[in-house]
């Protein structure tokens, strides 16, 4: 299986910061990497699909790079909307995988 | 709209079994893959599987196997997820969610279902 890791874990930062969340794959999976936006109690919420691509109605301070095994989320700069977790997910290989996700939390 | 729309919270005890729904509208259940995604509290999101909406044919992640069914009811466009035998340990929100046609990513997703277990 592919593993998937995420980093930080946390991250405390202010409105109108840029914030960076890094996911790694254990092996090259192209460009096969999905993030996913999660706030409590909800289902997550699809941000970005093959990398870089942004799915129709997400706001475009957020954007997506990297290919092979490195990957970068960022939020260019941060609403009150965008404190929530988000996840990366694969889709070079079943099973799919997920990282095990970034908090983001208002400093 | 396209939207996934999942039964209820389900309270169980041990050894019970449970069958979660995941209703598509806004489009034909046939068009795109359903795959189902299992969170325990406080936990990441685990794949649980996928079942192909054409050919009703499941596949299983491994720790899947065995008490775990993925089925259809095309008539009223709605996918199933049924549980058997359950343990505490199967206490999560399992959330079912659309695929893209290469089964590559996930949107939308249902809302969750929690499935408590417990005596």
């Amino acid at each position: 299986d592919i593993q998937m890791t995420q980093s930080p874990s946390s991250l405390s930062a202010s409105v109108g910061d840029r914030v960076t969340i890094t996911c790694r794959a254990s092996q090259s999976i192209s460009t096969y990497l999905n993030w996913y936006q999660q706030k409590p109690g909800k289902a997550p919420k699809l941000l970005i699909y093959a990398a870089s691509s942004l799915q129709s109605g997400v706001p475009s301070r957020i954007s997506g790079s990297g290919s092979g095994t490195d990957f970068t989320l960022t939020i260019s700069s941060l609403q009150p909307e965008d404190f929530a977790t988000y996840f990366c997910q694969q889709s070079y290989s079943t099973p799919r995988t997920f990282g095990q996700g970034t908090k983001l939390e208002i400093k | 709209q396209v939207q996934l729309v999942q039964s209820g919270s389900e309270l169980k005890k041990p050894g019970a079994s449970v069958k979660v729904s995941c209703k598509a509208s806004g489009y034909s259940l046939t068009s795109y893959p359903i795959n189902w995604v299992r969170q325990a509290p406080g936990q990441g999101l685990e794949w649980m599987g996928w079942i192909n909406t054409n050919t009703g044919n499941p596949t299983y992640a491994q720790g899947f196997t065995g008490r775990f069914v993925f089925s259809l009811d095309t008539s009223v466009s709605t996918a199933y997820l049924q549980i058997s035998s359950l343990k505490a340990e199967d206490t999560a929100v399992y959330y079912c969610a659309r695929a893209d046609w290469l089964g590559a990513w996930f949107d939308p997703w249902g809302q969750g279902t929690l499935v408590t277990v417990s005596s």
